[in-house]
């Protein structure tokens, strides 16, 4: 079955703990990318990836780091997390730019 | 920059009919349509291209003016599975190296 499979689904920790969710497509898609829900916001952008080894930053980078060592892998990480990034995070990949996006179940995050 | 939808949100009862509305300050080359459920990951509905193509998805179809820079979905004859949130999200150019900028969404209750 396609799918994007984000873990974990739900995650409380404290500030300034370093954590990574993970992302991984068995769709052999080049594009994946990151974004945060917040509500009234919308779906904002992180950081993106072309392909492996290939990231770039989003419209809210601030905070975050990932890496694309395998062009299934797409992980984010939050070094020192702060209680303002306390949202809600989905995991998306596409076949390539412009197409239809398919998303993770989200990832919960509550940093107290 | 976030294309902006409307309305924010809309109450219907089943069977009636809906539009939403998105507009970009940008020159677009495509326009996506996505649908949330409460709790649930964004799914795709449909890809509108530069060129003013009109698009169908069963009841629910979609147009896109390049020249106003606006798209519009239209729910026809509304289901009770219709409710969601609705996001539209922009592409500037063709093979853009950017994913997606979306909108704040348009919470769409279809009441029976």
């Amino acid at each position: 079955e396609a799918q994007v499979t984000q873990n974990p689904r739900y995650l409380i920790t404290v500030t300034g703990k370093k954590l990574t969710v993970t992302c991984s497509q068995n769709m052999n898609h080049e594009y994946m990318s990151w974004y945060r829900q917040d509500p009234g916001l919308g779906l904002r952008q992180i950081y993106y990836s072309m392909n492996v080894e290939a990231t770039d930053k989003g419209d809210v980078p601030e905070g975050y780091k990932v890496s694309r060592k395998e062009k299934r892998n797409f992980p984010l990480i939050l070094e020192s997390p702060s209680p303002n990034q306390t949202s809600l995070y989905f995991c998306a990949s596409s076949r390539r730019t412009g197409t239809e996006a398919f998303f993770g179940q989200g990832t919960r995050l509550t940093v107290v | 920059q976030q294309p902006v939808q409307s309305p924010q949100a809309v109450i219907l009862r089943e069977g009636e009919d809906a539009v939403i509305n998105c507009s970009s300050s940008k020159a677009l080359y495509s326009v996506h349509w996505y649908r949330q459920k409460h709790g649930e990951a964004p799914v795709f509905l449909m890809i509108l291209l530069k060129g003013g193509e009109q698009k169908g998805h069963d009841k629910i179809s979609a147009s896109f003016n390049e020249k106003k820079q606006q798209s519009s979905l239209y729910l026809t004859a509304s289901q009770l599975s219709y409710s969601g949130t609705y996001f539209c999200g922009t592409a500037p150019l063709p093979g853009s190296a950017r994913q997606l900028t979306f909108g704040s969404g348009t919470q769409l209750t279809v009441l029976p």
